[in-house]
């Protein structure tokens, strides 16, 4: 299985600012995922983090508002830029290995 | 692109009972059909899965059945415990096709 580490696992953070959220995972994967949560609600994704190109966003997610970085095939970063409350929510990376979807742990985002 | 559905959004059973979470799926080219958990603050896990080739596979009390003429699979959950609340996510992808699509989620309460 492979592991994956994500930081901060949570942040509150005045609006008008920017945060950094990083995944690494423990083995090279082709894609990876950032996802949207809210508490016990559905997984929306934002984009998928391509290494060497640029990302591909998901309707409703522009790259000026959530930036992605791809440096390499362990590593991944998402920024939520320019936060509002409305960006409050549970931030998840993934990566499929062999089928199989791995996520990090969640970085939870309170925005005041 | 696939699209993946899941009802219901939320299911309650009584502790003993059967519970039963049913997704579908659109893109016919999809072959390889995962489960994942998610328990309250914890990141989503692979619980069981199932490959456009075979109908049915049982794990212990938790099963999976495909329908690949109607594009639906179905979890089922045998003799539920109340450590089986959670959220569920079904999802749908092509093997060797890093583009995973999930379904929005199922909250299982389950009542001792």
């Amino acid at each position: 299985s492979a592991v994956i580490s994500q930081k901060p696992s949570r942040d509150i953070c005045q609006r008008g600012t920017s945060l950094t959220i990083q995944c690494q995972v423990d083995s090279q994967v082709t894609m990876m995922f950032w996802y949207r949560q809210q508490p016990g609600q559905s997984l929306t994704l934002i984009a998928t983090a391509n290494q060497g190109s640029e990302a591909t966003y998901e309707s409703g997610f522009v790259i000026d508002k959530f930036p992605i970085s791809r440096p390499n095939l362990t590593f991944s970063t998402l920024t939520v830029s320019n936060m509002s409350p409305e960006d409050s929510s549970i931030y998840l990376c993934s990566a499929i290995r062999e089928t199989e979807a791995f996520f990090g742990q969640g970085t939870r985002l309170t925005v005041v | 692109g696939e699209n993946v559905e899941q009802h219901p959004s939320t299911l309650s059973v009584q502790e003993g009972d059967s519970a039963v979470i049913k997704c579908t799926y659109s893109d016919s080219a999809s072959n390889y059909f995962p489960w994942y958990k998610q328990e309250l603050g914890k990141r989503p896990q692979l619980i069981i899965d199932i490959r456009s080739n075979v109908g049915e596979k049982k794990d212990q009390r938790i099963a999976v059945t495909l329908n690949k003429t109607a594009k639906h699979f179905s979890l089922h959950i045998t003799e539920t415990q109340p450590e089986d609340s959670a959220v569920y996510f079904c999802a749908a992808s092509i093997n060797n096709n890093n583009d995973m699509r999930f379904g929005a989620g199922t909250r299982l309460t389950v009542k001792p």
